[in-house]
């Protein structure tokens, strides 16, 4: 186990509304990153949010949002959720938010739109 | 950019045979270079990394790579396969971008099966 936890574990929406999406960082850290991993794929980089300041972005539209709270607990908010937008929810933490440092990942929440 | 290939998206080996997953990477800065292993219905557990010390990384449960430079590739083995190791394995590069941007950019994933 990493120390890395999310919830919920599991979540169904219905196209058009709202999500947050919550993950505690494992003690000592201070970055937390988001992915999105889709069935079959690869995680994709969402964001990553280092000492609460979003530290970089990948190719993910406006209404992906986020958080970092002064504890580095962070959230990710999805508006207006569209079909695609169903896939397991992933977030990392680390001491750092340098290219060498080691990530750890949580459990993960699978988001299922509908 | 950075980028990695996962050469094989299945690969299938028999207990206690040696085991290749095959990774190359496009990087234009001194890469740092992870395999992480997702189990079924789990998150990403680390295996090994690379961050430019030793060329051959030893990771837990018996995994290493070999970080080749001329060849850009960073390929998984095992001596020899166990039934739990059969998984999703992912060769990731992380983005330098510049030095200060650490997200990670996965390959598309290789699955193991291990046969009895």
């Amino acid at each position: 186990e990493t120390g890395v936890t999310q919830s919920p574990t599991h979540l169904i929406k219905t196209r058009g509304q709202q999500v947050t999406l919550r993950c505690s960082s494992q003690s000592g850290h201070n970055t937390v990153s988001w992915y999105q991993q889709a069935l079959g794929q690869g995680p994709q980089f969402i964001f990553q949010y280092y000492r609460e300041e979003e530290n970089g972005r990948g190719n993910f539209p406006p209404r992906f949002s986020g958080l970092q709270f002064p504890n580095y607990s962070s959230e990710l908010n999805v508006n207006a959720l569209e079909l695609d937008d169903s896939a397991l929810y992933l977030c990392a933490s680390s001491l750092g938010g340098l290219a060498k440092e080691t990530q750890y990942f949580g459990p993960g929440t699978r988001l299922l739109v509908l | 950019a950075q980028s990695v290939t996962q050469l094989d998206s299945h690969v299938s080996v028999s207990e206690g045979t040696p085991v290749l997953l095959r990774c190359n990477y496009s990087s234009s800065y001194s890469p740092s270079l992870f395999w992480y292993v997702q189990h079924p219905n789990k998150g990403l557990q680390l295996l090994l990394k690379y961050t430019s010390a030793a060329t051959l990384v030893k990771g837990i449960n018996g995994f290493e790579a070999e970080f080749k430079k001329s060849e850009t590739s960073f390929h998984l083995t095992k001596p020899s396969a166990h039934m739990s190791d059969a998984a999703e394995y992912f060769c990731v590069v992380s983005d330098h971008g510049g030095g200060s941007q650490g997200n990670l950019i996965f390959g598309k994933g290789t699955k193991l099966s291990v046969k009895p």
